[in-house]
C-alpha cells in the first residue's frame, strides 16, 4: 500500500520569508500524481499545486513551488515571499493511475504552517 | 459554476441515531469521493463512486456505514447507529472523470458531533 509521510508537525515562517515543507512516498508505481493541498481554519480543501511523475519540470504555480526528486520519493513544497493568509494546514497527497486502483488519494498527516508577522 | 456542496456544514447526533451526510458534486462531474479527517489528523479514503455504481468501498467500515450516489440527487454518506468515534470530519470531492490526471474538488465538509 501506498504511504505518504509528512515528517513535519509544525513549521514556522517570518512574513516575506520562504519555507520548505517536506513530504516523502513510498509507491512501486512508476506513473502517479502528487499534488500538496491547503487546509486553512475554516478547513476548506484547497489545492495547491500538483505535479505529474512522468514530468521531469518542478511544477510551478505563482509562488508556491515544488522539488520533485524521483528516485528519492520525496515531493518538498517551497512557498516564496510567505503572506499571512498562507497560514494553513499542508497535505501532501498521492494517487495512482486510475487503470492500476481507481483514482483515491492518500494523504499524508499534514504540516501545520504558521506565519509570523 | 458552484463548486462542491455538502449539507449539512454541521450535524450533531446521539449515540445510536442515524447520520446521512449530503453531496452534490460540482456541475458536469459524475465522480465522487468520500474522506474522513479525525481530529488531528490528515484525511483517510473511505469510498469512491459513480452514477448509480460504488467503484471502490475498501476504505469504508464493514459495518453501520453505507454510501450511494443515485442517478439523480446528491450522493449520500449513511451512518447507522452512531458511536463518539464517528466524530470527524467528512469531506466529499468530485472529479469529471476518474482519471487521475484531473484533480478532485473538495467541499467543506460536514463535521459530525456525537453527543
Amino acid at each position: 500500500a501506498q504511504t505518504v509521510t509528512q515528517s513535519q508537525p509544525e513549521m514556522s515562517v517570518q512574513e516575506a520569508e520562504t519555507v520548505t515543507l517536506s513530504c516523502t512516498y513510498d509507491t512501486s508505481e512508476s506513473d502517479y500524481y502528487l499534488f500538496w493541498y491547503k487546509q486553512p481554519p475554516s478547513r476548506q480543501m484547497i489545492l495547491v499545486i500538483r505535479q505529474e511523475a512522468y514530468k521531469q519540470q518542478n511544477a510551478t504555480e505563482n509562488r508556491f513551488s515544488v522539488n520533485f526528486q524521483k528516485a528519492a520519493k520525496s515531493f518538498s513544497l517551497k512557498i516564496s515571499d510567505s503572506q499571512l493568509g498562507d497560514a494553513a494546514m499542508y497535505f501532501c497527497a498521492y494517487r495512482r493511475p486510475w487503470e492500476t486502483s481507481g483514482s483515491r488519494l492518500t494523504f499524508g498527516e499534514g504540516t501545520q504552517l504558521t506565519v509570523n508577522p | 459554476n458552484a463548486g462542491v456542496m455538502q449539507n449539512p456544514r454541521h450535524l450533531v447526533r446521539r449515540r445510536g441515531q442515524e447520520a446521512r451526510l449530503r453531496c452534490s458534486p460540482m456541475k458536469g462531474h459524475s465522480h465522487v469521493y468520500w474522506y474522513r479527517q479525525l481530529p488531528e489528523e490528515g484525511l483517510k479514503f473511505m469510498v469512491y463512486l459513480q452514477k448509480e455504481n460504488i467503484i471502490d468501498e475498501s476504505g469504508m467500515p464493514k459495518e453501520r456505514f453505507s454510501a450511494e450516489f443515485p442517478k439523480e440527487g446528491p450522493s449520500i454518506l449513511r451512518i447507522q447507529q452512531v458511536v463518539r468515534g464517528d466524530s470527524a470530519a467528512y469531506f466529499c470531492a468530485s472529479s469529471p472523470t476518474g482519471n487521475s490526471n484531473q484533480p478532485q474538488h473538495f467541499g467543506d465538509g460536514t463535521r459530525l458531533s456525537i453527543l
